[in-house]
């Protein structure tokens, strides 16, 4: 079983509207959360990054939270636009750091006009 | 300054053949991965490199495949065999150093094995 399981799998929202994806997982104990984007054939980039004492990180139209208690995440984009459509995907570092990343499958945004 | 780049973008093979992927990391970057991208899937850890040498190769799925750093900058993933099953996105990533550091991904190569 994945360490790291997000949802929806996919999501088509119009432009403009607000979106929440989710990230659940099971690593413990662990280092830190990221979100990742990742346009269609490109690397992933880095959104935003928080350690276990972190609830909440934004950058730009993109906020992330995170409740380490119940080992959830989320991540909320706001004012959505068409240039958001790509995958978002959770990654859970564990103990020893970045050579110890738990990817998540990602979720499929879509953004249209 | 110039991110991660891999070469090829894309490179299609027959099975049986013998390729090479090749990573040039952000510079100063000590810490080198490898992942392996399936559609519709998140990358799946390879190996990584601390300086020269490979400090986890755990996930390298088989001794097909076999990864070399020798002056701790460019990294070169080989794949002897190649087999249909290994066709994927291969991603390199760097970091300046593996504890709790961001990775800045490449864009990956497309490996197609006919």
């Amino acid at each position: 079983k994945n360490q790291v399981e997000q949802s929806p799998q996919s999501l088509i929202i119009l432009e403009g509207k607000n979106c929440t994806l989710q990230c659940n997982y099971t690593v413990s104990p662990f280092s830190n959360l990221r979100w990742y984007k990742q346009d269609t054939g490109r690397g992933p980039v880095s959104l935003t990054i928080m350690t276990f004492s972190e609830n909440t990180k934004s950058n730009g139209r993109y906020t992330a939270t995170l409740d380490a208690d119940t080992k959830q995440s989320s991540l909320h984009i706001t004012a959505s636009q068409l240039s958001d459509s790509a995958s978002y995907i959770c990654v859970v570092s564990g103990p020893t750091g970045a050579n110890n990343l738990f990817f998540g499958t990602g979720t499929r945004l879509t953004v249209i006009p | 300054g110039a991110g991660v780049s891999q070469t090829p973008s894309n490179k299609v093979t027959e099975k049986g053949k013998y390729v090479e992927l090749r990573c040039d990391p952000i510079s100063g970057h000590t810490a080198l991965y490898w992942y392996r991208q399936s559609l519709g899937q998140g990358p799946e850890f390879l190996i990584y490199f601390q300086g020269t040498g490979a400090a986890d190769d755990s996930g390298l799925p088989n001794d097909r495949f076999f990864a070399v750093r020798p002056e701790g900058s460019v990294s070169t993933l080989k794949i002897q065999r190649t087999e249909r099953g290994d066709s994927a996105v291969y991603l390199c990533a760097s970091s300046s150093n593996p504890y709790g550091d961001t990775q800045y991904f490449g864009p990956g190569t497309r490996l197609t094995v006919l």
